[in-house]
């Protein structure tokens, strides 16, 4: 398996525009996650999907964030319109929590936003 | 709410020697899982090694280990003959079933030639 897949690797934007992050978790995997890590506060959970559904999106900042997962191998994390303290590194990360625990999140290799 | 505390934001090891990071956590759970995380750099997040709370047995990979203190809620972790590749951020992470991880603030290890 090749992994947890993101794109774009970099994205730069002006502020005011859409920004959509993508993700494709590793294949029979059944959570989805996607963090935004910052220097100032760390790893910060935005939202966990399980089996598709959305769990707990306490973490989305606002409304201007929103994500979706149509199907089990695609997610989407979507900001419109962008602000320039919405920089950040954006993670997705897939797990396991099939039979009787959890596996370790695999993550992504990140999503480099930069608004200006 | 869970939570995970990492009490030292930066620590450095003379290459060679040995390290112990720490790591506590908040649960009133008993079944539930536990992680070291390696970011390096290239931030990419790497799983160092895995525990899970209802196994007694301390968990060992290579030169990483942890010590497991269920009754404390503590979980650290000692890495041997520290190698200059080990420089990277360390996050303590707590998973329970069906449930997000729930990630520690990082400790940033220096590795010192």
């Amino acid at each position: 398996d090749a992994g947890v897949i993101q794109s774009p690797r970099h994205e730069v934007t002006e502020m005011g525009q859409e920004v959509t992050l993508r993700c494709k978790p590793i294949s029979g995997h059944n959570s989805l996650f996607w963090y935004r890590q910052t220097m100032m506060r760390g790893l910060e959970l935005l939202i966990y999907f399980n089996n598709n559904v959305p769990i707990d999106d306490s973490g989305m900042p606002e409304d201007r964030f929103s994500a979706k997962m149509p199907n089990a191998s695609f997610s989407t994390l979507k900001i419109q319109p962008s602000e320039p303290r919405d920089s950040a590194v954006y993670f997705c990360a897939s797990s396991s929590d099939r039979g009787r625990g959890g596996t370790e999140a695999f993550f992504g290799q990140g999503t480099r936003l930069t608004v200006v | 709410a869970q939570t995970v505390t990492q009490s030292q934001p930066e620590m450095s090891v003379q290459e060679a020697e040995t390290v112990t990071l720490s790591c506590t956590y908040d649960t009133s759970e008993s079944d539930y899982y536990l992680f070291w995380y390696k970011q390096p750099p290239s931030r990419q997040m790497i799983l160092v090694i895995r525990q899970e709370a209802y196994k007694q047995q301390n968990a060992t990979e290579n030169r990483f280990s942890v010590n497991f203190q269920k009754a404390a809620k503590s979980f650290s972790l000692k890495i041997s003959d520290s190698q200059l590749g080990d420089a990277a951020m360390y996050f303590c992470a707590y998973v329970r079933y069906g449930q997000n991880f729930v990630f520690g603030p990082g400790t940033r290890l220096s590795v010192l030639p």
